[in-house]
């Protein structure tokens, strides 16, 4: 079986700082990885996924996360974060073949001004 | 395109009562599971229908049921239900292990 660690339950941050929320996962076998985010009061929406190939995954709105098999983790950034960016965000790992996924706890990034 | 659709929003039921929770697939997907997310936690995988079967269970007990049907929409059905299955439902359609595309979820309070 697979899990995920979230590393940070709550990660507060300026408007305009970097924010860097760190997962990893536990897996004999080769897994998707998957972050998605919610706002409140809503569903998930996918952020980005690696399923192979380049091990640096990019969203539409500037994230970006980065896959490291050796030390199973999947860390997603954004260099520059907005008021809009305020929600949780959960990473997720599903294994080939498989038909569920996994997720953290969560991370509530709070964007201040 | 509409996406993912769950009915109601929201419920209210008592102790011992049953639920039907019910979710339309985005459009050209074939396959629907639910999940339940508890305040403050992340989802927790219910299970998966794929052409009106479920293909695959997480650790819920038997009184979590659910269907598909033959237009891939789906029910997921609580019986005797317990003050701690007071939780967000989720549910996700793909038609792949990783296209996964989720709605905004039916908020079921019990008390």
């Amino acid at each position: 079986a697979q899990s995920v660690t979230q590393l940070d339950s709550q990660v507060p941050v300026f408007e305009e700082a970097p924010v860097e929320l760190r997962c990893n996962y536990s897996s004999s076998v080769s897994v998707y990885l998957f972050w998605y985010v919610q706002y409140p009061n809503q569903g998930l929406q996918l952020l980005l996924k690696y399923l192979s190939g380049s091990t640096l995954v990019e969203s539409i709105n500037g994230f970006e996360a980065e896959f490291n098999k050796s030390q199973t983790s999947f860390h997603l950034r954004k260099p520059s974060v907005h008021i809009s960016d305020t929600a949780e965000y959960f990473c997720a790992v599903s294994r080939l073949n498989d038909y569920k996924l996994s997720f953290g706890a969560g991370t509530t990034v709070t964007v201040r001004a | 395109d509409a996406g993912v659709t769950q009915s109601p929003t929201h419920l209210i039921k008592t102790r011992g009562q049953q639920v039907t929770l019910r979710c339309s697939p985005k459009s050209g997907h074939d396959t629907v599971s639910w999940y339940q997310q508890a305040l403050g936690q992340g989802p927790q995988f219910i299970f998966q229908y794929y052409e009106e079967e479920e293909r695959q269970r997480g650790n819920f007990p038997d009184r979590f049921s659910g269907h598909q049907f033959p237009n891939y929409s789906s029910e997921l059905n609580v019986n005797a239900l317990l003050l701690g299955d007071s939780a967000l439902y989720l549910c996700a359609s793909s038609s792949d292990s990783y296209g996964y595309t989720f709605g905004s979820g039916t908020r079921l309070t019990v008390v």
